[in-house]
């Protein structure tokens, strides 16, 4: 099946304790980017990967790293998270970057930050 | 830079009920426009899309046509059910942002039997 696989679902840490978020897709895709989803602000841009190697930032890139070494995984790391990136996150994949071709969605990954 | 608008929610509609969310849109050049639907506690799924002026997109009964004299998209279904209650967004991608997909604030609907 066609899919975008994020891990963990749910996520609980502590302020500073390094995380990776998990994304992997096996469709092929060229494209690929993270979101986060907050009450209120809607769906932001954090990173995005046009390719292998080569990745850029979003909308709202602070505090956050992702690596696209493969073209199926493109991970997303918080080095040392705080409470104000308490979201729910989402990974994403096109076939490519090309504006008219939709993405699709991982189911997600809820993060808290105590 | 881009921006898309949607109306504010939540929808609150009986079964069977027609159903429009307005959806419009800012952006340079010509974007591709999109719904994605969100159920409770699952990720965002594409319902339909259109890539150019006057296409019309369709699945599952939902209908938006792309109206680049209006900047509009506006999502239609003729009859509701209550599986269809969900959170609908409208996202446009376009060339000149990175081929980023921007989205809308996102709508509830409820529908209720």
């Amino acid at each position: 099946e066609a899919q975008v696989t994020q891990n963990p679902r749910y996520l609980i840490t502590v302020t500073g304790k390094k995380l990776t978020v998990t994304c992997s897709q096996n469709m092929n895709h060229e494209y690929m980017s993270w979101y986060r989803q907050d009450p209120g602000l809607g769906l932001r841009q954090i990173y995005y990967s046009m390719n292998v190697e080569v990745t850029d930032k979003g909308d709202v890139p602070e505090g956050y790293k992702v690596s696209r070494k493969e073209k199926r995984n493109f991970p997303l790391i918080l080095e040392s998270p705080s409470p104000n990136q308490t979201s729910l996150y989402f990974c994403a994949s096109s076939l490519e970057a090309r504006a008219n071709y939709g993405y699709t969605f991982g189911s997600g990954t809820r993060l808290t930050v105590v | 830079g881009n921006s898309v608008t949607q109306m504010e929610g939540p929808v609150t509609l009986s079964e069977e009920a027609f159903l429009t969310i307005n959806c419009t849109y800012t952006a340079t050049g010509y974007p591709s426009l999109f719904w994605y639907v969100q159920y409770p506690g699952e990720g965002l799924q594409l319902l339909l899309k259109a890539t150019k002026a006057d296409d019309k997109g369709s699945n599952k009964g939902f209908e938006a046509t792309y109206r680049k004299e209006t900047t509009s998209f506006h999502l239609e279904k003729g009859s509701v059910q209550v599986s269809d209650s969900a959170v609908y967004f409208c996202a446009l991608r376009a060339s000149n942002a990175g081929n980023m997909l921007t989205f809308g604030g996102g709508t509830r609907l409820m529908v209720k039997p």
